[in-house]
C-alpha cells in the first residue's frame, strides 16, 4: 500500500480483555517498529522485526505483550488481559531496511475502561 | 539516562520569528538523526534526516548536528502558525539485534500570529 496501515484506528476494550492490533507495513519494507506513545509522551520503543524475524522485543513492557509477524509483512501486536495503564496510542512503524528513515501509521488508540 | 533527550517546552516565538529546538543523545556510535513533526491527535510525519556533521538545509528548516557534543538542533525561520506541534527528536543506534530508533519526549511548538 502507499502508506502504513493500521487497525483498528480506536479500541475500546474493558479491563482483562484481550486486544489485537494489526499492523500492515509498506510494501516492501523489511524493517518494522512498534511504539507506545502516552499523552504528552515520546514513542516508547516497544519491539522490532526484520523481516519476520523479531529482533528486539526489550521494550515490551510485560508478559502480557506479545507481537508477531509471521509472513515478514503483516504484524499483530496483541495486549492480553489489558490493564488501565495499557492506554495509549500504538504506533506502528516501517523502513525500507535497516537505518533507513522510518515512516509511520496513524496509529491505533487504546483505551482500556 | 533516556538515550534522547529534549526540552519539552512549550516553546512560543511570534509568526516570522526563528525557532530553535535542541536534542541531545547519549549514545555515541549513534548513526543518524531524524526530526519527526506531530499534529496533535496525529501520528509523527518526517521532517528531515541528517548523518554527518554539519548544517543541512531543506526550504525553511535547517538541522545541525554535532556528533562530538552528542548534539542535534532544528531551526525554523519564518516561523508559520502551521508550524505549531510538537516536534520529536530520533536517533538511530546500530546494536547486536539491529538497528534501534529512539524518540526523545518531544518540544511543544507554538507559533503566535
Amino acid at each position: 500500500g502507499a502508506g502504513v496501515s493500521q487497525s483498528p484506528r480506536y479500541k475500546v476494550a474493558k479491563r482483562g480483555q484481550d486486544v489485537a492490533l494489526r499492523c500492515d507495513p509498506i510494501s516492501g519494507h523489511v524493517s518494522l517498529f512498534w511504539y507506545q506513545q502516552a499523552l504528552g509522551q515520546g514513542p516508547e520503543f516497544l519491539t522490532y522485526f526484520q523481516n519476520e524475524a523479531q529482533l528486539d522485543k526489550s521494550g515490551l513492557p510485560s508478559d502480557r505483550f506479545f507481537a508477531e509477524r509471521p509472513e515478514g509483512s503483516v504484524s499483530t501486536l496483541k495486549i492480553q488481559r489489558t490493564q488501565q495503564e495499557d492506554s495509549a496510542v500504538y504506533l506502528c512503524a516501517s523502513s525500507f531496511s535497516s537505518g533507513n528513515t522510518i515512516y509511520f501509521g496513524e496509529g491505533s488508540w487504546l483505551t482500556v475502561v | 539516562q533516556k538515550e534522547v533527550e529534549q526540552n519539552s517546552g512549550p516553546l512560543s516565538v511570534p509568526e516570522g520569528a526563528i525557532a530553535s529546538l535542541n536534542c541531545t543523545y547519549s549514545d555515541r556510535g549513534s548513526q543518524s538523526f531524524f526530526w519527526y513533526r506531530q499534529y496533535s491527535g496525529k501520528s509523527p510525519e518526517l521532517i528531515m534526516s541528517i548523518y554527518s556533521n554539519g548544517d543541512k538545509e531543506d526550504g525553511r528548516f535547517t538541522a545541525q548536528l554535532n556528533k562530538a557534543s552528542q548534539y542535534v538542533s532544528l531551526l525554523i525561520r519564518d516561523s508559520q502558525p502551521s508550524d505549531s506541534a510538537t516536534y520529536l527528536c530520533a536517533v538511530n543506534q546500530v546494536a547486536n539485534t539491529g538497528n534501534q530508533f529512539y524518540f526523545g519526549t518531544g518540544t511543544s511548538l507554538t507559533v503566535i500570529p
